[in-house]
């Protein structure tokens, strides 16, 4: 079965700060990868995904991630973060294996930006 | 567009009493939904996936005939949490895509308290 890793289950970082999530994720067949960010007592809100094409995936709110298929890695960037960036954020990985339909998610990681 | 809602938003109920909890699709048509358990300071977990007018798939180690899962309509699908127990306290989430699309939008969640 699939497993993704979110190595860090809390980052904290001060405002304006740049910052790295970090995921990785075992498949070694074709994936569709996705970012999610949860606010508290909330359901999860699409950042962004990458299907194919372009390594380089731009998101909503100044995020962006890169696919690194070499190191199965799809790490989560913002170069200045912002108060309101407070949240969980989940990476999640489909595979080919299960038609894309099924959505393996990491542990999630806590971000918290201090002022 | 892309809405899906959960009703209620959370419940609280008494041990041994049921339980049911409704995803909706708003403004599309879902043929496939997806109910997710998210446990404190976890990342979600896929209970089951269901099809319009099938029979629900569970996950392995997931109680179908704890948790029962109907899907009636294109707009709506039901998990009923029988015979609740202190220990299916968590917080609920479902997820919907529509045709052959791939991207699951997720509703708000649904959080359960047994007492």
């Amino acid at each position: 079965a699939q497993s993704v890793t979110q190595l860090d289950s809390q980052v904290p970082v001060f405002e304006e700060a740049p910052v790295e999530l970090r995921c990785n994720y075992s498949s070694s067949v074709s994936v569709y990868l996705f970012w999610y960010v949860q606010y508290p007592n909330q359901g999860l809100q699409l950042l962004l995904k990458y299907l194919s094409g372009s390594t380089l995936v731009k998101g909503i709110n100044g995020f962006e991630a890169e696919f690194n298929k070499s190191q199965t890695s799809f790490h989560l960037r913002k170069p200045s973060v912002h108060i309101s960036d407070t949240a969980e954020y989940f990476c999640a990985v489909s595979d080919r294996r299960n038609n894309f339909n099924k959505f393996y998610f990491g542990s999630g990681t806590k971000l918290n930006v201090k002022p | 567009g892309a809405v899906v809602s959960q009703h209620p938003s959370w419940v609280i109920c008494k041990s041994g009493t049921s339980v049911k909890i409704e995803c909706r699709s708003l403004d599309f048509q879902a043929t496939t939904m997806f109910w997710y358990r998210q446990f404190p300071k976890q990342s979600l977990m896929l209970m089951a996936t269901s099809n319009e007018g099938s029979k629900a798939t569970y996950e392995q180690g997931v109680e179908k005939d704890k948790f029962l899962i109907n899907h009636a309509s294109l707009t709506l699908s039901t998990l009923t949490v029988t015979s609740a127990h202190p220990e299916d306290s968590s917080f609920y989430i479902c997820s919907a895509k529509g045709g052959a699309g791939f991207e699951q939008y997720f509703g708000p969640g649904t959080r359960l308290t047994v007492t």
